[in-house]
C-alpha cells in the first residue's frame, strides 16, 4: 500500500461547478498536510496548508483533514477554466520537516 | 519579489556526462529542498539543505547524486555519469523558518539524458 493514494483523474467539469479532490493515507503519524496546484510545465504552487485535523478556507477553496479516516479533501467552488490544473496533496510528519510525501496528482479540466 | 528560481529550465546531457542544476531560494530563505519528478510518478523527496549543511538526504541515491548549499551563491545539486533514467523534472523549494511547511517552488529544470 502507498503511503499516499490520489485519483490521478482526469476530472472534467464544467465552469462553475463544485470541484471536490481527495487524498487517502495510511502513515497515522502525518500531522501537516498541503494541497499544492501545478500547471503544465510548472512547479507546484501552494494553495493550502492545514496542521493536524479540521478545515480551513481560503476564497473559493476549503480544505479538509479527517485524522480518524486517513482523508484529506479540497473543494473548488465556483470553478473557473483558471482553475485547470494537476492539484497534488502533500503531507508530512512532525520533524521531518524536508520530507514532504506527495500524491501524484489529480488532473482537472475546468470547461467554459 | 523574485520566487525561487532555477536554471537552467532545460539540459539535456550525453550518457557519462555531469549534470550541474542550480537553485537561488528566495531571498531570506535559508532552507532549501529538492525534489525529483519522474514521468507519471509523483513528487519524490531527494535532500533537505541549509546553509552550509544537508539536514536530510534519505531521498537522495547513494551513488552519483551530490547537493550543496554553500554560505554565498545558489544551491547545486550535482548528478555525475548521468544515466538515461536520471532523465526527469528537478525541483527546487525553499522556507524561511524551521517548522514551516509550506514551502516555495521553483519552475523546475527538466533534464533529458540522450
Amino acid at each position: 500500500q502507498k503511503e499516499v493514494e490520489q485519483d490521478p483523474g482526469p476530472l472534467s467539469v464544467p465552469e462553475g461547478a463544485i470541484v471536490s479532490l481527495n487524498c487517502t493515507y495510511s502513515n497515522s503519524a502525518f500531522q501537516y498536510f498541503m494541497w499544492y496546484r501545478q500547471y503544465s510545465r510548472k512547479g507546484p504552487e501552494l494553495l493550502m496548508y492545514t496542521y493536524s485535523s479540521g478545515n480551513k478556507e481560503d476564497g473559493r477553496f476549503t480544505a479538509q483533514v479527517d485524522k480518524s479516516s486517513k482523508y484529506i479533501s479540497l473543494f473548488i467552488r465556483d470553478s473557473q477554466p483558471s482553475d485547470s490544473a494537476t492539484y497534488l496533496c502533500a503531507m508530512s510528519v512532525a520533524g521531518s520537516q524536508g520530507n514532504l510525501i506527495f500524491g501524484k496528482g489529480t488532473k482537472l479540466s475546468v470547461k467554459p | 519579489n523574485a520566487g525561487v528560481m532555477q536554471n537552467p529550465r532545460h539540459l539535456v546531457r550525453r550518457r557519462g556526462q555531469e549534470a550541474r542544476l542550480r537553485c537561488s531560494p528566495v531571498k531570506g530563505h535559508s532552507h532549501v529542498y529538492w525534489y525529483r519528478q519522474l514521468p507519471e510518478e509523483g513528487l519524490k523527496f531527494m535532500v533537505y539543505l541549509q546553509k552550509e549543511n544537508i539536514i536530510d538526504e534519505s531521498g537522495m541515491p547513494k551513488e552519483r547524486f551530490s547537493a550543496e548549499f554553500p554560505k554565498e551563491g545558489p544551491s547545486i545539486l550535482r548528478i555525475q555519469q548521468v544515466v538515461r533514467g536520471d532523465s526527469a523534472a528537478y525541483f527546487c523549494a525553499s522556507s524561511p523558518l524551521e517548522g514551516n511547511y509550506g514551502y516555495t517552488f521553483g519552475s523546475g529544470t527538466r533534464l533529458t539524458v540522450v
